[in-house]
């Protein structure tokens, strides 16, 4: 069965560094997404990114954070300069546009970031 | 503003038992509800949903009903197993998600059944 993949599953950075989330999500979707969740908290939507263009962004995904999907099966997150606020569990989602009007998204495992 | 609020947990059963997780949620017009689920080493996926009042989604045993009236969504089920050992998240989504789909997830209940 098809599955939404990321890498890593965990990585641990210094404050002030550079990260790069990495997803391929299912092939023949066309909406990717990002949400996080910090440690006992709630799993906060981040971006949705369609037709190789964000489709609607959070607060939180301010200009220290930015997608792109580079060849056509990846799809990354990156933060250009982590704070240690940073640190939280990342999903990667993607959907394709039928399974998406009914709000069933499908979701990687995670990645672990941790900023020290 | 759109939240989705549920139990804490961990909530810890042994195998055979009832389970409730409660979920209530706040939102004007009319929202889409989901359960999704995580079991240990895997992605979020969805279990059940339900896109109007009174509507019963049901999936692997599980149930919940959308109650306008109380804002809820609770999940049940009548007899679980240790392979339901996972986190459930109670969600929503405003209207049709089309190209946004932003779903807003609950904190999400650890469910541990022991044999």
């Amino acid at each position: 069965e098809p599955e939404v993949t990321q890498t890593p599953s965990h990585q641990v950075t210094q404050m002030g560094q550079e990260v790069i989330l990495r997803c391929v999500p299912i092939s023949n979707h066309l909406y990717f997404y990002w949400y996080r969740q910090i440690l006992g908290q709630k799993v906060e939507f981040l971006v949705s990114f369609y037709n190789n263009e964000i489709s609607e962004k959070s607060e939180i995904f301010d200009d220290q954070f930015s997608v792109e999907r580079p060849d056509g099966s990846n799809f990354t997150l990156k933060i250009r300069s982590t704070k240690l606020e940073d640190s939280a569990m990342y999903f990667c989602a993607s959907t394709s546009g039928l399974a998406g009007l009914t709000g069933e998204l499908f979701f990687g495992e995670g990645s672990r970031l941790t900023v020290l | 503003g759109n939240s989705v609020t549920q139990m804490e947990g961990p909530v810890t059963l042994s195998e055979e038992a009832f389970l409730t997780i409660n979920c209530t949620y706040t939102a004007t017009g009319y929202p889409s509800l989901f359960w999704y689920v995580q079991y240990p080493g895997e992605g979020l996926q969805l279990l059940l949903k339900a896109t109007k009042a009174d509507d019963k989604g049901s999936n692997k045993g599980f149930e919940a009903t959308y109650r306008k009236e109380t804002t809820s969504f609770h999940l049940e089920k009548g007899s679980v197993q240790v392979s339901d050992s996972a986190v459930y998240f109670c969600a929503l989504i405003k209207g049709y998600g089309g190209a946004t789909n932003k779903l807003i997830f609950g904190t999400g209940t650890l469910l541990a059944v022991q044999p």
